[in-house]
Parts: C-alpha cells; sequence; structure tokens
C-alpha cells in the first residue's frame, strides 16, 4: 500500500507559466514533508521542505502548500523554466524522537517545459 | 563542499555473485541512509546508521542484504548471491543530527545502478 502517491506520472507546462506539482499521502503520523528534483542519472537534489506545523513555505520560485486535513501537499513553480525540466519526487517522514527516520517516496513526477 | 559519493558508479553482476557498495557521506554528518530505486519507482527505505550504530534495518529486503559503517563515515552495503529482481539504483543519504529533535535534510549521492544478469 502506497503511503505517498503522485497520481501525476507526467506534466508539461509552458514556460514562464505556474507548474503544480501534487501529492497525497495515507499515514496521518506523517510530519515532515520534502519535495526532490531528480536529473537522469544523478541523485535526488533536495529542494525544500514543510513541517507539519506550517501551511506553507516559500523559497524563491518554490512554494510548497500543506493541507493537512486533506492529506495532500502541492509544490508551485513560478516562473518555469526549461532547466525545471526533470522528475520531482514528493518524500515523506514520521519524526520518532532519537535520530532520524528513513524517508517515503512517491514514484515522481517527470515535469517537461516547453518553450 | 564534497557531496555525498558513491561507488562504483555502475556494476553489472553475474546472477548469484556478490557485490559491494560504497558511500562516503558529506563530512562531519552523522547519519547515513541507505535507498532502493526500482526502474519507474521512487527511492525506498533500506536501512539507517547513526555514526556506526545501525538504528533501523527494516527497509531490507531480505538476509542477502547487508550493510555496515565500522568506523562512522564510510558505509558499505553488501548483496550476497545476487538475483535479478536485486537490479536497481542504490542510493546512499547522509545528515546532520542534532538534538533538538528537528528533521534534518538529507542529501543523496548519484547512486550506484546494479544490473544482475
Amino acid at each position: 500500500d502506497q503511503q505517498v502517491k503522485q497520481n501525476s506520472p507526467s506534466l508539461s507546462v509552458q514556460e514562464g507559466r505556474i507548474s503544480i506539482l501534487n501529492c497525497d499521502y495515507t499515514n496521518s503520523m506523517f510530519d515532515y514533508f520534502l519535495w526532490y528534483k531528480k536529473y537522469p542519472a544523478e541523485g535526488p537534489t533536495f529542494l525544500i521542505s514543510i513541517s507539519s506545523i506550517k501551511d506553507k513555505n516559500e523559497d524563491g520560485r518554490f512554494t510548497v502548500f500543506l493541507n493537512k486535513s486533506a492529506k495532500h501537499l502541492s509544490l508551485h513553480i513560478v516562473p518555469s523554466q526549461p532547466g525545471d525540466s526533470a522528475v520531482y519526487f514528493c518524500a515523506a517522514s514520521e519524526y520518532s524522537g532519537g535520530g532520524a527516520d528513513g524517508l517515503t517516496f512517491g514514484k515522481g513526477t517527470h515535469l517537461i517545459i516547453q518553450p | 563542499g564534497a557531496g555525498v559519493s558513491q561507488s562504483p558508479r555502475y556494476k553489472v553482476a553475474k546472477r548469484g555473485q556478490d557485490v559491494a557498495l560504497r558511500c562516503d557521506p558529506i563530512s562531519g554528518h552523522v547519519s547515513l541512509f541507505w535507498y532502493q530505486q526500482a526502474l519507474g519507482q521512487g527511492p525506498e527505505f533500506l536501512t539507517y546508521f547513526q555514526n556506526e550504530a545501525q538504528l533501523d534495518k527494516s527497509g531490507l529486503p531480505s538476509d542477502r542484504f547487508f550493510a555496515e559503517r565500522p568506523e562512522g563515515s564510510v558505509s558499505t552495503l553488501k548483496i550476497q548471491r545476487t538475483q535479478q529482481e536485486d537490479s536497481a539504483v542504490y542510493l546512499c543519504a547522509s545528515s546532520l543530527y542534532n538534538e533538538r529533535e528537528v528533521q534534518e535534510t538529507q542529501y543523496f549521492g548519484p547512486g550506484t545502478r546494479l544490473l544482475v544478469l
């Protein structure tokens, strides 16, 4: 049973427009959420994160929104640029204290920015 | 500064062969994680170290998988008697540890792509 779901395998957006990537989760114990970006043959690169005590976090062109009641988060990229074309992974963790925790990932969404 | 490095980047093994995959975490990072990423899937957690202590190995798929970090820095993931279903990208990540009970970001290496024939 997938605990983190990214239901759109791919998304095509025109350069300059807003890209919105969605993620749903089922485990109500998750309290920390992250977005990673991945280019082919490279490891995932950290983009932005959000704690469950917040509903929004912004960093430059990237904003993550968290709706705990709906168990839904989204990543907004404004404006979209050609270099944003990559696979985006949503990840979550349940902090159990006393150290760190493995992340649970979605399957990813392939974002394609069209000129 | 230097990021997480992994070697080899690519490994082809014959079914039944043993393999060892190496991870060099970011200097000073206490926490180290291994993940397995199958084709078309997201990474899946395998195991976690805090310094040399393996605190969580709940994600290791079978007793053929073994990980160690004897001196609290470099880690090795060993797979014995490899099977075709072990073919995947193996990712290593590291993070700082703090006592404030705040999550630290995990930084990933480029991965080792393992193909078992």
